[in-house]
């Protein structure tokens, strides 16, 4: 079946400008992940959603940072006013969102701000 | 605070012998579950095994075996009989019991040499 598919695959942008990045989690999947990765780190934690709502939004590092979700399946995360440090690889997952499932990555956005 | 440390940047290891990747982590949560995810050149977070915290007995998934030491807090991966393709970045990760995010470590980067 289909996995965990993000859009775009790159991004480049000029620093502060706004950019949308998609992920579409599999089908069914309750729980959808926002992680951003900066080259040589592990997955740092940005926003989590049960269906349609936030349930946790402390990993978003300012108020540039924004994601939606409204119809409790594809999310977007919205960046305004890019800077320079927001060069990342953003990922998505997406899960049943029980307590012991795993998380389903997708293959990433690589956003590039220069 | 919740935290996973990877102390092996990187290990090298010999075509079909095994390895310990080290993973020790942090929590105060009653209960937790700790994952280990491969992340090849490609980019893509690769699901490999997870451990709960109550559970009796360590995690195998076919060649992957979590060496898991509560009292020592410590969730090593064991990868046995290694193959070229297991040439990637490791990433232990742990989820709380409040399940809404999960913490990465930084990783090790693994290279199998022929």
């Amino acid at each position: 079946g289909a996995g965990v598919s993000q859009t775009p695959s790159n991004k480049v942008t000029e620093k502060g400008k706004y950019v949308e990045l998609r992920c579409d989690p599999i089908s069914g999947h309750t729980a959808l992940y926002w992680y951003r990765q900066s080259l040589g780190q592990g997955p740092e934690f940005l926003i989590y959603f049960q269906g349609t709502g936030a349930a946790d939004d402390s990993g978003l590092p300012n108020d540039r940072f924004f994601a939606v979700r409204p119809e409790g399946s594809v999310s977007t995360l919205k960046i305004q006013r890019t800077e320079r440090g927001d060069s990342a690889v953003y990922l998505c997952a997406s899960s049943f969102g029980l307590r012991d499932d795993e998380q389903f990555f997708g293959p990433g956005t690589r956003l590039t701000v220069l | 605070a919740q935290k996973i440390t990877q102390t092996q940047p990187g290990m090298f290891v010999q075509e079909k012998e095994a390895v310990t990747l080290d993973c020790t982590y942090d929590t105060s949560d009653p209960s937790y579950g700790l994952f280990w995810y491969k992340q090849p050149s490609s980019g893509e977070m690769i699901f490999l095994i997870y451990q709960g915290s109550y559970d009796q007995q360590n995690a195998t998934e076919g060649r992957y075996s979590l060496n898991f030491q509560k009292a020592r807090k410590s969730a090593n991966l064991v990868i046995s009989a290694s193959q070229l393709g297991d040439s990637a970045m490791y990433f232990c990760a742990m989820r709380g019991y409040n399940f809404n995010k999960f913490y990465f470590g930084s990783g090790t980067k693994l290279n199998v040499k022929p």
